[in-house]
């Protein structure tokens, strides 16, 4: 059974940093492009980033572009997203799912909640 | 990149259709046949109910099916059910001199009343 568990979330000051992780299971991670997609209180899904399977490539948000690294360790299949200068409007839950197509696919995570706040 | 344009909210009687429009450009939707649809209930994650323009994932009703003309996809719900009341979501790669990635609609409440 294909699994995504997010963790690393929480509350962090204005200008902060916080490290996601989504850790992978029931599939072959290696073999498949990754996404990060948030989603703050009450609004809609934003996409954030993404990364081809080996890692060699990656894209992001234009509201995240030089704060945030998305990159993976296929050996330990997990996928992480480190996050930096964090802003008050960064407070989302953080989702990570599996790719289809160039786009999220059928598998998601739960999400973790990032809280951005003094 | 600029998001993706739904209507905020559509609604409809249990048995009857609905359609729920997604605009983009020659960005995104006009140029690829890769837009996803998603449905979301409230505190729920996503649940991919298009890839790909029209396709289902095994387990999705046929009654949902999506279609595309020019710059607009379409995701249609037939018969209605009380239970397709949710949130849904239009996405589409995009590919451009200036941006590659993914763009997401603002989403559509659905009510089914």
């Amino acid at each position: 059974e294909v699994q995504l568990v997010e963790s690393g979330g929480g509350l962090v000051q204005p200008g902060g940093s916080l490290r996601l992780s989504c850790a992978a299971s029931g599939f072959t991670f290696s073999s498949y492009w990754m996404h990060w997609v948030r989603q703050a209180p009450g609004k809609g899904l934003v996409w954030v980033s993404r990364i081809n399977s080996d890692g060699s490539s990656t894209s992001y948000a234009d509201s995240v572009k030089g704060r945030f690294t998305i990159s993976r360790d296929n050996a330990k299949n997990t996928l992480y997203l480190q996050m930096n200068s964090l802003r008050a409007e960064d407070t989302a839950v953080y989702y990570c799912a599996r790719d289809r197509s160039g786009s999220p696919g059928r598998w998601w995570g739960q999400g973790t909640l990032v809280t951005v706040s003094s | 990149q600029s998001a993706l344009t739904q209507p905020a909210s559509v609604s409809g009687s249990p048995g009857q259709s609905i359609t729920i429009s997604c605009t983009g450009t020659s960005s995104d939707v006009g140029s690829y046949n890769l837009v996803s649809w998603y449905q979301q209930h409230p505190g729920k994650a996503p649940k991919l109910m298009i890839y790909e323009g029209s396709k289902r994932p095994s387990g999705v009703s046929n009654r949902f099916s999506g279609s595309k003309s020019g710059n607009t996809a379409s995701l249609t719900i037939s018969g209605l059910q009380a239970e397709d009341e949710a949130d849904y979501y239009c996405c589409s790669y995009a590919g451009s001199s200036t941006f590659e990635g993914v763009v997401f609609g603002g989403g559509t409440k659905l009510t089914v009343l």
